[in-house]
């Protein structure tokens, strides 16, 4: 079974609207999320860093206040969509990294398409 | 400039044949290597990770690693119709662990 959780799998929105995407690590403690978007035929690309307790660390190029990352257990971290609009439409996928010696684990939630209107 | 980079394809191999993937990287210092495997609309699913120069296999898949070439690739054996997909390269970024940088992919079509 998935062991890490990301929900929605699929949303549409209204141009303006905020939407929030969700991963969990279900058996493992993740002490770094990742996130990525990834357009149509297009590579997987990491848009920031998320680490448990602090502030996330954003790729050149993606904009914090756009992106909110919120990381405030082990086990979740959420991405909010603010005032999305038509180009934001993608697939949000993000990634969970456990650490430590009987924990290095990483491993991909399903995926989050989101299509704004 | 491109850090990770793979042939877009797509790569098209008849059903039983070998499908070769190559993917090369420009940090030297890079250690770990990864292969994906995505569906259209799905997230990355692991086939392979390497960190030691030379061949790794498991089952139907090879991963080569040539860190002085700075070149990794894998070989689907017997390719069945349902590897029809996209194949990622994935370098582990130095100092960081679970950060990946992707190559853009190779579309891999297997035909009966």
């Amino acid at each position: 079974g998935a062991v890490v959780s990301q929900h929605p799998s699929w949303v549409i929105c209204k141009s303006g609207t905020s939407v929030k995407i969700e991963c969990r690590s279900l058996d493992f403690q993740a002490t770094t999320m990742f996130w990525y978007r990834q357009f149509p035929k297009q590579s997987l690309m990491l848009m920031a860093t998320s680490n448990e307790g602090s502030k996330a660390t954003y790729e050149q190029g993606v904009e914090k206040d756009k992106f909110l990352i919120n990381h405030a257990s082990l086990t979740l971290s959420t991405l909010t969509v603010t005032s999305a609009h038509p180009e934001d439409s993608s697939f949000y996928i993000c990634s969970a990294a456990g650490t430590g010696a009987t924990n290095e684990k990483l491993f991909f939630g399903s995926g989050t398409q989101l299509s704004v209107l | 400039q491109k850090e990770v980079e793979q042939n877009s394809g797509p790569l098209s191999v008849p059903e039983g044949a070998i499908a070769s993937l190559n993917c090369t990287y420009s940090d030297r210092g890079s250690q770990s290597f990864f292969w994906y495997r995505q569906y259209s609309g799905k997230s990355p699913e692991l086939i392979m990770f390497i960190y030691s120069n030379g061949d790794k296999e498991d089952g139907r898949f090879t991963a080569q690693l040539n860190k002085a070439s700075q070149y990794v690739s894998l070989l689907i054996r017997d390719s069945q119709p349902s590897d029809s997909a996209t194949y990622l390269c994935a370098v582990l970024v130095l100092d960081s662990w679970g950060k990946l940088q992707f190559g853009a992919g190779t579309q891999v079509v297997v035909t009966p």
